[in-house]
């Protein structure tokens, strides 16, 4: 079945540090893909869309300059947390819409990312 | 606003003592219901995914259905590698920027006793 790569699963950095997070779509083709946070015991929030070639769209809320989005290629979406912070700590996931439909959206295992 | 709510929060069974989460919904038009398991520390796991009112779809233990308001995920004779949390999210009609956008609920924390 198709697959949601994801990367680092857990990163820790200081205080005003940058992180990069990958998403890869291992066996298809994915013109969006999708970046949530989630903090212990809630539920998935959606930050951003993250568009193939074009500029994501952020949900109200979510600093643009602070999670830098990229969606370079049909298999590779980036989410840089920018200057991180204590309060940036919590865990990422992605997720990737195929072409063909939304049967399934598939997730990627998620990040925790600790802030020191 | 699309609106998710599931209850209960938290759900404690004996092992083979079968039970249902649910997934209360509002949405403007409903291309799908999608419910999905996630483990701690991991990402959700795809179950199923509901599409109109009366439709059902079962997988081993656990049977998901659908009606215009709710959704209902059936767990029969559960057993421990049951428990994780059950998410369930609605995806909106409409194509463009809402694609592949779900709204999801706050989650049901099952755990199974053996």
């Amino acid at each position: 079945g198709a697959v949601v790569s994801q990367h680092p699963s857990r990163v820790i950095c200081k205080s005003g540090t940058s992180v990069k997070i990958e998403c890869r779509s291992l066996d298809f083709q994915a013109t969006t893909m999708f970046w949530y946070r989630q903090f212990p015991k809630q539920s998935l929030m959606l930050m951003a869309t993250s568009n193939e070639g074009s500029k994501a769209t952020y949900e109200q809320g979510v600093e643009k300059d602070k999670f830098l989005i990229n969606h370079a290629s049909l298999t590779l979406s980036t989410l840089t947390v920018t200057s991180a912070h204590p309060e940036d700590s919590s865990f990422y996931i992605c997720s990737a819409s195929p072409r063909t439909g939304v049967e399934k959206l598939f997730f990627g295992s998620g990040t925790q990312l600790s802030v020191l | 606003e699309d609106q998710v709510t599931q209850s209960p929060e938290a759900l404690r069974l004996q092992e083979g003592e079968s039970s249902s989460l649910n997934c209360s919904y509002t949405v403007s038009g409903l291309r799908g219901l999608f419910w999905y398991r996630q483990d701690p520390g991991k990402g959700p796991e795809f179950l199923f995914t509901l599409y109109s009112a009366g439709e059902e779809k079962e997988k081993e233990r656990l049977k998901a259905t659908l009606t215009k308001k709710e959704s209902f995920l059936h767990i029969t004779a559960p057993k421990p590698e049951d428990s994780a949390t059950y998410l369930c999210a609605v995806h909106p009609l409409g194509g463009g920027t809402s694609y592949g956008k779900l709204t999801f609920g706050q989650g049901t924390i099952l755990t199974v006793h053996p």
